[in-house]
C-alpha cells in the first residue's frame, strides 16, 4: 500500500513566525507532489506543485522536496492568523498515476 | 477560466433514500474528472475516476455508482443509502493531472 503520512497536528506557531509542514511517501517511484489548503467545512486548494529535488518558492510560500529522503514540506513565512487550515498533501503513484493523500496537518496561527 | 460547478452544497437524507450528486465543469474541454470523500476527521478518498464520456472507473465496491452523460458532466447516484455514506463529497477536474486538481465545493450528505 503506497502512503503519504502527515502529523495530524495542531502545529501551533505565532504569527509572524514561519510554519513547517512535513509529509514522508513510501512511494519510491512518486515524481509529483502537491499542497493543499481546506478551510474548515471547505473544499481543498492548491497552493503548490513540485516535482524536482530542492525549493520552490510562491509568495510566503516555499515548497521542498528530499527524492533521497522520501519527504516533501511546505515552510510559511510570516504566518497570519488567516493561514489557519488544514494542509494536505499529495503524491502522484507511480503505477497507477492517481493521487494518494495525506490526512493533512492542522495549522493554527496565532494572533 | 474554467470554473467547476457541484451542487447542492448541503443535503440531508434518510437511510435508504435515493441520491444524485452534480458536478458540471466550464471553460475546457474532455477533463479528467473525479468524485472523491471525506469523512469527519479523515482522508480524502477517491471514488470514481472518468477520462471521457461513459467511462468511469471505481475504486471502492459500494453501494454507489457514477456517470459521465457528457464530456464536462459528472454525477454520482445511489439507489439507497447507508448511514455510512455520510461525508463531504468532493468533484475535481483536471486537463493534466501533473498540474493539480481543482476541486468544486463539495457537497455535506448527512444520512439520517
Amino acid at each position: 500500500q503506497k502512503e503519504v503520512e502527515q502529523n495530524s497536528g495542531p502545529l501551533s506557531v505565532p504569527e509572524g513566525a514561519i510554519a513547517s509542514l512535513n509529509c514522508t511517501y513510501s512511494d519510491r517511484g512518486s515524481q509529483s507532489f502537491f499542497w493543499y489548503r481546506q478551510y474548515s467545512g471547505k473544499s481543498p486548494e492548491l497552493i503548490m506543485f513540485i516535482y524536482s529535488n530542492g525549493d520552490k518558492e510562491d509568495g510566503r510560500f516555499t515548497a521542498q522536496l528530499n527524492k533521497a529522503s522520501q519527504y516533501v514540506s511546505l515552510l510559511i513565512r510570516d504566518s497570519q492568523p488567516s493561514d489557519s487550515a488544514t494542509y494536505l498533501c499529495a503524491g502522484v503513484n507511480s503505477g497507477t498515476y492517481k493521487y494518494i493523500f495525506g490526512t493533512g496537518t492542522r495549522l493554527k496561527v496565532l494572533a | 477560466s474554467q470554473t467547476i460547478h457541484q451542487w447542492p452544497a448541503t443535503l440531508v437524507q434518510p437511510v435508504g433514500s435515493p441520491l444524485s450528486l452534480e458536478c458540471t465543469v466550464e471553460g475546457t474541454s474532455n477533463p479528467n474528472l473525479y468524485w472523491y470523500r471525506q469523512a469527519a476527521g479523515r482522508g480524502l478518498q477517491l471514488l470514481f475516476y472518468s477520462v471521457g464520456i461513459g467511462q468511469i472507473s471505481s475504486e471502492v465496491p459500494q453501494n454507489l455508482s457514477a456517470s459521465r452523460p457528457q464530456d464536462r458532466q459528472f454525477i454520482l447516484s445511489s439507489k439507497k443509502l447507508l448511514l455510512s455514506d455520510s461525508g463531504f463529497y468532493l468533484c475535481a477536474w483536471s486537463v493534466e493531472d501533473a498540474v493539480g486538481y481543482t476541486f468544486g465545493s463539495g457537497t455535506r450528505l448527512t444520512v439520517v
